[in-house]
């Protein structure tokens, strides 16, 4: 099976920072690769799909790149809402792995 | 609005069982994927289940391979995850969830608000 790493496994940034997460497939998954955020006690939400389009609604922040193997998740300037953990997953066939997750605080 | 209401949850023993339910509303069952995702307390997501709009395409975790069934009653707009032999590393938040749109390979876009399964003694 395809193993999705990602790394680090929990960050922290000041207000305003650049913030780069990373999601490392065992094998070529093309751009089948998604982004959720979940915030404490929420449930995920869906950031980007197709390794870089961003969802409905999600600020423009947040942007995704990568194809193949490697893959990045961005946010250019961190805010307080965006405090949550990040989840990378593959959905091209199964088992549609998630990434261990990326918890993300402000310094 | 799309909605997913799960149900079912609750407290087991090791080795016995339970049916996970969610009614879907709001969007147009029948034409799309299902999955089951699930959550142990204090960890990460973990993707358990997948079935096709007509059911042909099913597939499972290794770690629930043989163990749970899922599946679908379009006319009910129901699904389901039928959970035996169940292990305490089972204890989890299930949610149930739909993808991003029709296609087989999409994102999971719409979440219930799951329910918590408890395996103990």
């Amino acid at each position: 099976d395809i193993q999705m790493t990602q790394s680090p496994s929990s960050l922290s940034a000041s207000i305003g920072d650049r913030v780069t997460i990373t999601c490392r497939a065992s094998q070529g998954i093309s751009d089948y690769l998604a982004w959720y955020q979940q915030k404490p006690g929420k449930v995920p939400k869906l950031l980007i799909y197709a390794a870089s389009t961003l969802h409905s609604g999600v600020p423009s922040r947040f942007s995704g790149s990568g194809s193949g193997t490697d893959f990045t998740l961005t946010i250019s300037s961190l805010q307080p809402e965006d405090v949550a953990t990040y989840y990378c997953q593959r959905y091209n066939s199964a088992p549609r792995t998630f990434g261990q997750g990326t918890k993300v605080e402000i310094k | 609005e799309v909605q997913l209401v799960e149900s079912g949850g609750g407290l087991v023993q090791p080795g016995g069982s339970l049916r996970l339910s969610c009614a879907a509303s709001g969007f147009s069952f029948s034409t799309n994927s299902m999955n089951w995702v699930r959550q142990a307390p204090g960890k990460g997501l973990e993707w358990v289940s997948y079935i096709s709009s007509g059911s042909s395409n099913i597939y499972y975790a290794d770690s629930v391979k043989g163990r749970f069934t899922i599946s679908r009653d379009n006319a009910k707009n129901s699904l389901s995850l039928q959970m035996n032999s169940l292990r305490d590393e089972d204890t989890a938040v299930y949610y149930c969830a739909r993808g991003l749109d029709t296609r087989v390979a999409t994102p999971i876009a719409y979440w219930g608000q799951g329910t918590l399964v408890t395996v103990s003694s």
